[in-house]
């Protein structure tokens, strides 16, 4: 148990589908991320939320939508998605500048259909 | 340009020996950190060890020691006595700034290690 957890961790869904991942840390960091990793491939940083606020997206297509309503909850919104989207997501959090490392849920294993 | 390199897609050790595990990084920053994190099948990743470039000594956390060589840009990790709950992805991270300013982990495509019993 790392302290951030993840739902759903598994979701199938249709191209035409909206669905919503929810990340939640309870460790008093500033810092939350959305990676997606694909078979093969290394991690690939989506977005980065520093207290609440959007600080870097990596030009991440627009059918994918992150909410930060607060520094302990992340959201990332599904729609439309292709089926070359379906990948491990994982939520991290960390306390940024302190030298610390990042703290991963479980991830949600993503197929689209 | 890959910033952390794993040239080592898969390694096999026997149960009860070290092995080590290859990482090099490219960075031009004089301050700078370097992890390893565990992703077994379940998915998670979890945090093993963590080196900073100002360390003067090799990072050390039970049985996984960091070997840091700041001249050669690299940062293996050994794992000794090696155990069957050992079997998983090993991937070697550097944090490094995103152009918004904050922080980030750059990974590398890791390293398949299977303990043989």
């Amino acid at each position: 148990e790392t302290g951030v957890t993840q739902t759903p961790r598994h979701l199938v869904m249709g191209m035409t589908n909206k669905k919503s991942l929810k990340c939640e840390q309870h460790l008093g960091h500033n810092a939350m991320y959305w990676y997606k990793q694909s078979a093969k491939k290394p991690l690939e940083l989506m977005f980065v939320y520093n207290f609440k606020e959007q600080t870097e997206n990596n030009s991440v297509p627009s059918r994918f939508s992150p909410e930060c309503p607060n520094s302990s909850h992340l959201f990332l919104h599904l729609h439309t998605l292709q089926p070359e989207d379906s990948a491990l997501y994982l939520c991290a959090s960390s306390q940024e500048w302190v030298g610390t490392e990042a703290f991963f849920g479980q991830g949600t294993r993503l197929t689209v259909v | 340009a890959q910033k952390i390199t794993q040239t080592q897609p898969g390694m096999f050790v026997q149960e009860k020996e070290a092995v080590t595990l290859d990482c090099t990084y490219d960075t031009s920053d004089q301050s700078y950190g370097l992890f390893w994190y565990k992703q077994p099948s379940s998915g998670e990743m979890i945090f093993l060890i963590y080196q900073g470039s100002y360390d003067e000594q090799n990072a050390t956390e039970g049985r996984y020691s960091l070997n840091f060589q700041k001249a050669r840009k690299s940062a293996n990790l050994v794992i000794s006595a090696s155990q069957l709950g050992d079997s998983a992805m090993y991937f070697c991270a550097m944090r490094e700034l995103t152009q918004g300013g904050s922080e980030k982990l750059v990974f590398g495509k890791g390293t398949k290690l299977t303990v043989n019993p």
